[in-house]
């Protein structure tokens, strides 16, 4: 079965930088792309990107194009997603999905808290 | 980009009821690519609806989604107490930008 397992929870100083790490498994790691969704305490969903993890392609969201960086790499079958220059305002859960039937949130990862704070 | 607005931000309906979610798009969403996503709290968004109609495997046949080009709608024929939650659409025609949910609460 699709799984897909995120790294554990973070707490990063404003300024700093967090990679967050999504490992995939039940399938063909290049066959689909990865999205990037974020849910600040309390408030929706924001879309940060998709990755494809067939070619590397990216599509990074308007808002944080300059400070979000999604990589994979195919040999561990993991998505990586980097988020630069942190904001209080960054204080979220972030979710990995994969694609599926040209849908960018058919398969969800457990979500990792990212928590900024000095 | 594309800006989706959901209505309305809150519903209350009882156990058995029609609910009837809708969603807005500042343009027209190309092809269709619209997603209806149920969430519940502490857990993952779970897809729902996808193409504004089709229902994504294991879903109830209660839940039905409809629309095109920039008004869509997601109905839940009658509400059952686990339907009770927070509700979202997505397109994917271009980026994938959500709105900002309808939550779903007993009355």
């Amino acid at each position: 079965q699709v799984q897909l397992v995120q790294s554990g929870a973070e707490v990063k100083k404003p300024g700093a930088s967090v990679k967050v790490s999504c490992k995939a498994s039940g399938y063909t790691f290049t066959s689909y792309g990865i999205s990037w969704v974020r849910q600040a305490p309390g408030q929706g969903l924001e879309w940060m990107g998709w990755i494809s993890a067939y070619n590397g392609y990216t599509n990074y969201a308007q808002k944080l194009q300059g400070r979000v960086t999604m990589t994979t790499d195919t040999s561990t079958s993991t998505a990586y997603m980097e988020l630069r220059s942190l904001r209080s305002d960054d204080t979220a859960v972030y979710y990995c999905a994969r694609d599926g039937l040209g849908v960018f949130g058919f398969y969800w990862g457990q979500g990792t808290l990212v928590t900024v704070s000095s | 980009e594309i800006v989706l607005t959901q209505s309305p931000a809150t519903l209350s309906l009882s156990p058995g009821e029609r609910a009837t979610l809708s969603c807005g798009a500042s343009q027209s969403v190309s092809s269709s690519y619209l997603a209806w996503y149920q969430q519940k709290p502490g857990l993952a968004p779970r897809l729902l609806i996808y193409d504004a109609s089709s229902r994504a495997t294991g879903i109830p046949d209660r839940f039905s989604g409809s629309g095109s080009g920039t008004d869509f709608t997601l109905t839940i024929s009658r509400l059952e107490p686990e339907d009770f939650a927070v509700y979202y659409c997505q397109q994917y025609g271009s980026s994938g930008t959500f709105g900002q949910g309808t939550r779903l609460e007993i009355k």
